[in-house]
């Protein structure tokens, strides 16, 4: 059985502070993997996308992905109550990237 | 350009009724995939679609199917509903990857 995990939270941190958010997941053969943001009765907006090894930065946030470890995460900096959401996890179970794996997602609370 | 756009965006079915979903994919992206949300927990993949071919088929019943149109739009059947089908059926369109998500269908079974 193929599984993404993320601790369902909620996650509390103050306004201007670092949110740190992590995944595992369990198929080695994932390539691709991707971080989504869903606010409350909404669809899932694409933040970001890590293909390799490392870190990547796009403008407040940054993906690490850990293929040895299976681990992923996604750092907000500079938080803002507007980032308050729940953040989803997802792994790619094909080589195209289209067919994910989801994590339950994790609750993101930024207070003001 | 305009996003990934769905229709309808709220249905209220009853128990063992069919439903069909649509779909309409960003201008130039060729797959379409269908991904089911219950309350509380992650989109599951159902269908991956391209070039109006089944890529991929996730872990549910022979009563979800789905098709994909020479504009590249698509269908999402689903035939004796059961109020475990109640959920936001989202579609994504991509090519390559990464996924980008229409706004959902709200099915309610009642």
């Amino acid at each position: 059985q193929k599984e993404v995990e993320q601790n369902s939270g909620p996650l509390s941190v103050p306004e201007g502070a670092i949110a740190s958010l992590n995944c595992t997941y369990s198929d080695r053969g994932s390539q691709s993997f991707f971080w989504y943001r869903q606010y409350s009765g909404k669809s899932p907006e694409l933040i970001m996308s890590i293909y390799s090894n490392g870190d990547k930065e796009d403008g407040r946030f940054t993906a690490q992905l850990n293929k040895a470890s299976q681990y992923v995460s996604l750092l907000i900096r500079d938080s803002q109550p507007s980032d308050s959401a729940t953040y989803l996890c997802a792994a790619s179970v094909n080589q195209a990237g289209t067919a994910l794996i989801f994590g339950k997602g994790t609750t993101l609370s930024v207070s003001s | 350009d305009a996003g990934v756009t769905q229709s309808p965006t709220h249905l209220i079915k009853t128990r063992g009724q069919h439903v069909t979903l649509r779909c309409s994919p960003i201008s130039g992206h060729k797959s379409v995939s269908w991904y089911q949300q219950v309350l509380g927990q992650g989109p599951q993949f159902i269908f991956q679609y391209y070039e109006k071919e089944e890529r991929g088929r996730g872990n549910f019943p022979d009563r979800f199917s789905a098709r994909q149109f020479p504009n590249y739009s698509s269908e999402l059947n689903v035939n004796a509903l059961l109020l475990g089908d109640s959920a936001l059926y989202l579609c994504a369109s991509s090519w390559p990857s990464p996924l980008h998500f229409g706004n959902g269908t709200r099915l309610t079974v009642t």
